[in-house]
């Protein structure tokens, strides 16, 4: 079945320390997002990615990095610099670039930073 | 900017009808409509590209007023399944190679009760 997949469910992680989400898709979608979710809101963009080797900053970029070495593969890195990174991180990949299409998310990742 | 969903909360009792609006103060190039049940990933709903296109989606229907920068989530004949958070996600066209990106609102929590 083709999907989203986005690994580990709960991560847990103590102040200052790098930690990384993982984000694959079997779709063979061009474009992937990263969004944030904090309890009670909507979902804000952090990254995304129109093709390989490529990126663009979404709207809270700051205390994150992406990289797209491959098609299928968009992990996000969330560094010591993001200052309140306890949040809800969904991952979403549509078939269009340019235009947005339908976005199809995956699980998600449920970081708690101690 | 992000667009401005009202209201924020609805209560519905089976069957009845309910109406969901999102405003954005820019032009759009579309509009889209997710649906998310508690701890789950947002599920699409439908696309609405400027030109006031209505869709329909099961009971649930959406129109674009491209003048007023507005669309509106029509829930007809409410079921038990329509609770969840409805949220918005509007388009706005750029010039570029970054390609397009979905601003969310802060989201409709729907309840419906039997």
């Amino acid at each position: 079945d083709g999907g989203i997949t986005q690994s580990p469910k709960y991560l847990f992680r103590k102040e200052g320390q790098n930690v990384t989400l993982s984000c694959e898709q079997n779709l063979n979608h061009d474009a992937m997002y990263w969004y944030r979710q904090d309890p009670g809101q909507g979902l804000r963009l952090i990254y995304y990615s129109q093709i390989v080797n490529d990126f663009q900053k979404g709207d809270i970029a700051e205390g994150y990095s992406v990289s797209r070495e491959k098609k299928e593969s968009f992990p996000l890195t969330v560094t010591s610099a993001q200052k309140n990174p306890t949040a809800f991180y969904l991952c979403a990949s549509s078939a269009g670039t340019g235009i947005v299409l339908e976005q199809f998310f995956g699980p998600g990742t449920r970081l708690t930073v101690l | 900017q992000q667009p401005v969903q009202s209201p924020q909360a609805v209560i519905l009792r089976e069957g009845e009808d309910a109406v969901i609006n999102c405003s954005s103060s820019k032009a759009l190039y579309s509009v889209h409509w997710y649906r998310q049940k508690h701890g789950e990933a947002p599920v699409f709903l439908m696309i609405l590209l400027k030109g006031g296109e209505q869709k329909g989606h099961d009971k649930i229907s959406a129109s674009f007023n491209e003048k007023k920068q507005q669309s509106s989530l029509y829930l007809t004949a409410s079921q038990l399944s329509y609770s969840g958070t409805y949220f918005c996600g509007t388009e706005i066209w750029s010039v570029g190679a970054a390609g397009n990106k979905l601003t969310f609102g802060g989201g409709t929590r729907v309840l419906v009760k039997p």
